[in-house]
């Protein structure tokens, strides 16, 4: 069955330290690729989303993610965190042609201030 | 604009008991999707439905959970018979429709609390 694996459950960093958070799917053909912010209190919301074209995308808030097809990963990044970043962050995947959402089982990230 | 609304955001009830729970999606949003976020299982997929197709069943967990979406806007999420395990947060999406490049808008969820 098709899945997602994201390989840290809980990261702490300090302000201005650097993210990189993993994110590998088991399917072999077309699938769409997104990451989801759910902020302490809040809704799950957008961060970025790739469907084709350049693998690196931007999202919101000074996020990327790379698709490597290779490595069947979409590893999400951000250059220098903040204390607002504090949230549970989750990969997912659609396949071929849309539908329902293939959720990971999301990271906790803690931001010290 | 307004979001995906759900009702109630909190419900607590006893084992055994039926419950409905009630999504309204984005206006204009032909998808619509159930999922639940329980601890140790994560986000899961329920059913979604696409105007008028038959909905996608395959995530409901048991013939306990059913799903209607009445004139293509409105769904109610009904759980029979409900088991402790049945506790969790109950999220509701909504997209333009199915398609690829269509993201899913999220509700902020019922807690369903089984005692």
């Amino acid at each position: 069955a098709q899945s997602v694996s994201q390989h840290n459950h809980h990261v702490i960093l300090s302000e201005a330290a650097s993210l990189e958070l993993g994110c590998n799917y088991s399917y072999g053909g077309t699938v769409n690729l997104f990451w989801y912010v759910q902020y302490p209190g809040q809704h799950l919301q957008l961060l970025l989303k790739y469907f084709s074209g350049d693998p690196l995308v931007k999202g919101i808030k000074g996020f990327e993610a790379e698709f490597i097809k290779s490595k069947f990963s979409f590893n999400l990044r951000k250059p220098s965190v903040q204390w607002s970043d504090t949230a549970e962050y989750f990969c997912a995947v659609t396949l071929n042609q849309g539908g329902k959402l293939i959720f990971g089982q999301g990271t906790e990230l803690s931001v010290k201030p | 604009g307004a979001g995906v609304s759900q009702s109630p955001s909190n419900k607590v009830t006893e084992k055994g008991k039926d419950v409905e729970l009630r999504c309204d999606p984005i206006s204009g949003h032909t998808a619509l999707y159930w999922y639940r976020q329980s601890l140790g299982q994560g986000l899961e997929f329920l059913i979604y439905f696409q105007g008028n197709s038959a909905p996608d069943k395959s995530g409901l967990p048991s013939d306990r959970f059913s799903a209607e979406r009445t004139g293509g806007s409105v769904s109610t999420l009904t759980i029979q018979r409900t088991q402790q395990e049945d506790s969790a947060v109950y999220l509701c999406a909504s997209s333009l429709d199915t398609g690829y490049n269509q993201p899913q808008h999220f509700g902020d969820g019922t807690r369903l609390s089984i005692l």
